[in-house]
């Protein structure tokens, strides 16, 4: 069965940088993009941008770009999401999800990252 | 970006109702139309894709229709565990845009 599994909570302070892992399994690693999703305390779902499983190809958010990095490692079905800059905003959950080649629906979910940035 | 509205923010309904999301687009986005279920402290997870396409392993109360700028999601019948929040989201365009969400509480 397809599979995200995400790597533990971070504690940040303001102006440093997070990286979270999203490892998959269950299903060919470089048939499918990986997008991350972000959720803040109480609010709503923010799209961050994704990468493809095939190649690296990326595509980021505005709002997120020259702060993101979003790489890939298929010999070990990893992709990961690097948070540079930091500040108090950017306390959220952090979520990877897959990308469904057919309608680019998020089909299958990690089970979120707690990222906390607090002086 | 295209903006995504969903009404209304919040409701009450007690089970057995039919429950009634309205999700519009702020510009033509056909069929590219998903629904999601989240409940507190987990994921996400999708009950209808491309509109009116029901996800697999999702009850057959949850149904999607609309197209262009305009979509509902219905639950037919309000079951204890539907109570949660709903999300719409577009793949027409990137950004990929949310709707802000609506809240099925219990009455």
């Amino acid at each position: 069965q397809v599979q995200l599994v995400q790597s533990g909570a971070e504690v940040k302070k303001p102006g440093a940088s997070v990286k979270v892992s999203c490892k998959a399994s269950g299903y060919t690693f470089t048939s499918h993009y990986i997008t991350w999703v972000r959720q803040a305390p109480g609010q709503g779902l923010e799209w961050m941008g994704w990468i493809s499983g095939y190649n690296g190809d990326t595509t980021y958010e505005q709002k997120f770009r020259g702060r993101v990095t979003m790489t890939t490692d298929a010999s070990t079905s990893t992709v990961s999401m690097e948070l540079r800059s930091l500040r108090s905003a950017d306390t959220a959950v952090y979520y990877c999800a897959r990308v469904s080649g057919f309608t680019d629906v998020f089909d299958f979910w990690g089970q979120g990252t707690m990222v906390t940035v607090s002086s | 970006d295209i903006q995504m509205t969903q009404s209304p923010s919040s409701l009450s309904a007690s089970v057995g109702d039919r429950v009634i999301i309205t999700c519009r687009a702020s510009q033509f986005i056909s069929s590219h139309l998903h629904w999601y279920q989240q409940k507190p402290g987990k994921a996400p997870r999708v009950l209808i894709f491309a509109a009116s396409s029901l996800q697999s392993g999702v009850p057959s109360r949850f149904s999607g229709t609309g197209s262009g700028t305009d979509f509902t999601l219905t639950i037919s019948s309000l079951q204890p565990e539907d109570y949660a929040t709903y999300y719409c989201q577009q793949s027409y365009s990137s950004p990929r845009t949310f709707g802000q969400g609506t809240k099925v509480e219990i009455k």
